[in-house]
C-alpha cells in the first residue's frame, strides 16, 4: 500500500464558489481524519469517521463544511461558498487499531481563495 | 482546552544534536507524538511515546517525556541537513483526535 492519498493537490477557486476535495485512506485503515493547516500553524482538527459513521465534529467545521465517507473507504470534503478565510493546507491522515490508532497523514490539499 | 506550545525556531551545527521541545496542558493524553514536515508536503510520522513511559530511544531520535511537568522534548542526533524541517509535537486527547503545537522550524547549517 502506498499510503494515504488526496486529491486534487491544489486548487485555486473564486470566492463564493464550491470545492470538493478527495481522500483515500490506507486500506483497511477503518478511522479517518481531516485536518486543516493555515500557513505557518501547526493542523486543526475539523472531522473524524469511524467506518461510515462521522463520530466527531470541531466547531471550525461551519455550516459551509460537509464530509462524507459513504462507504467506509475514502472521504470527500466539500466547502460550499468558499470565502478567502479558507485557504489553507487540508490534511486528511487515517489509521486503525492494529497500528494502535497512530494516524498517518497524506499529502494534504492546498487550496487558494482568490 | 487542549493547548500544545513549541519554540519557533532552532538553528543547529551538522553533525551537533538538536533538542526540540514541547509544552502541553492534557493530562489525559495517552501517546504524544512527533511529526515532520518539509515544504509543501504532509506530515510524516517520525516517532511516539505512550504516556507512561519517560524515554524511547529509535535509531538517532530520543524521545523524553517529563509527565509531572508535562514537557515532551525530541533529540535529533547527528543531525544532517536532510533533518531541516517543521518539526510539529501533538498530544492525543480523548476520541483520539490530535492537538498540534506550533512547529518549530529547524534548520541545520553546513
Amino acid at each position: 500500500d502506498t499510503g494515504v492519498s488526496q486529491d486534487p493537490r491544489h486548487k485555486i477557486t473564486k470566492r463564493g464558489q464550491n470545492v470538493t476535495f478527495r481522500c483515500d485512506p490506507i486500506s483497511e485503515h477503518n478511522r479517518l481524519y481531516w485536518y486543516r493547516q493555515t500557513l505557518g500553524q501547526g493542523p486543526e482538527f475539523l472531522t473524524y469517521f469511524q467506518n461510515e459513521a462521522q463520530l466527531e465534529k470541531s466547531r471550525l467545521l461551519s455550516d459551509r463544511f460537509s464530509a462524507e465517507r459513504p462507504k467506509g473507504s475514502f472521504s470527500t470534503l466539500e466547502i460550499q461558498r468558499t470565502e478567502q478565510g479558507d485557504s489553507a493546507m487540508y490534511l486528511c491522515a487515517s489509521s486503525a487499531p492494529t497500528a494502535g490508532e497512530t494516524q498517518y497523514f497524506g499529502p494534504g490539499t492546498r487550496l487558494l481563495v482568490l | 482546552g487542549e493547548d500544545v506550545e513549541q519554540s519557533l525556531f532552532l538553528s543547529v551545527r551538522e553533525g551537533d544534536s538538536s533538542v526540540i521541545n514541547c509544552t502541553y496542558t492534557d493530562s489525559s493524553s495517552t501517546y504524544l507524538y512527533w511529526y515532520k514536515q518539509e515544504p509543501g508536503a504532509g506530515l510524516q510520522l517520525l516517532t511516539y511515546i505512550f504516556s507512561n513511559m519517560d524515554m524511547k530511544q529509535d535509531q538517532r531520535l530520543t524521545v523524553l517525556l517529563n509527565k509531572k511537568d508535562k514537557h515532551l522534548s525530541l533529540r535529533i542526533a547527528d543531525t544532517q541537513t536532510g533533518d531541516s524541517a517543521i518539526y510539529f509535537c501533538a498530544d492525543e486527547a480523548a476520541g483520539n483526535k490530535l492537538t498540534f503545537g506550533g512547529g518549530t522550524r529547524v534548520l541545520v547549517k553546513p
